[in-house]
């Protein structure tokens, strides 16, 4: 069974990017887009982007200015750096796996990230 | 705001059965099929229903869900005090080309 273990940093400073890196165990990248999404303390959830197994990305209208997905089918995983961090970005971030029919069923454990001075 | 509307709130009494609806437009639910996540408190968000009306293995059949037009809802029967948190609707939008979750509805059973 395909499980994401994901990892990276838990505070940061503003104007400093994010960069977190989820890994897939079990499974293989071919027919498969991989998500991030985010969860600010309280609050409910927001999608920030998908890449396919070949590559395509799309991302949030909010956040395309600053988020760029990328995987490394060798090392199977994916990551996502976001740029020009604030205090609003604070959130647990959590990776994601999509199937065919559009079913994210496979989570990540989640990080909580943190952007303070 | 969200693109996709829940109601904040629901609640209903143990055993009984509960709806909760998500509200969107032609460009989303009106074109395409929907999710739905349940995230109980603490944890992370749980797949309850896929392409509209389905279920992942393990979940059971007290959840249903179905969609009309641009509008669609998640049905709970029987209900157990460890269904409450919150559950979200989710669905990609044509126009945007991105994911949408609806603002999340929390489930009280009473």
């Amino acid at each position: 069974q395909v499980q994401l273990q994901q990892w990276g940093p838990g505070l940061l400073k503003p104007s400093e990017i994010l960069s977190l890196t989820c890994a897939v165990y079990g499974g293989s990248f071919s027919d498969f887009y991989w998500h991030w999404i985010r969860q600010p303390p309280g609050k409910g959830l927001e999608w920030i982007g998908e890449i396919s197994h070949s590559g395509s990305t799309n991302y949030s209208p909010a956040l395309r200015r600053r988020v760029t997905l990328s995987l490394d089918t060798s090392k199977m995983h994916f990551s996502m750096n976001l740029t020009s961090v604030t205090a609003a970005d604070t959130a647990v971030y959590y990776c994601a796996r999509m199937g065919r029919a559009g079913d994210l069923l496979t989570w990540g454990q989640g990080i909580l990230v943190t952007v303070s001075s | 705001q969200s693109v996709l509307t829940q109601p904040p709130s629901v609640s209903a009494a143990p055993g009984q059965r509960v709806t909760i609806s998500c509200s969107g437009g032609s460009s989303n639910i009106g074109r395409t099929t929907l999710s739905w996540f349940q995230q109980l408190p603490g944890t992370g968000p749980k797949l309850l229903i896929y392409d509209t009306n389905k279920r992942p293995s393990g979940i059971p059949d007290r959840f249903s869900a179905s969609k009309s037009g641009t509008s669609a809802s998640l049905d709970i029967t029987g209900l157990q005090t460890g269904d409450e948190g919150d559950y979200y609707c989710a669905v990609w939008d044509s126009s945007l080309d991105a994911l949408l979750f609806g603002g999340g509805t929390k489930l009280t059973v009473l």
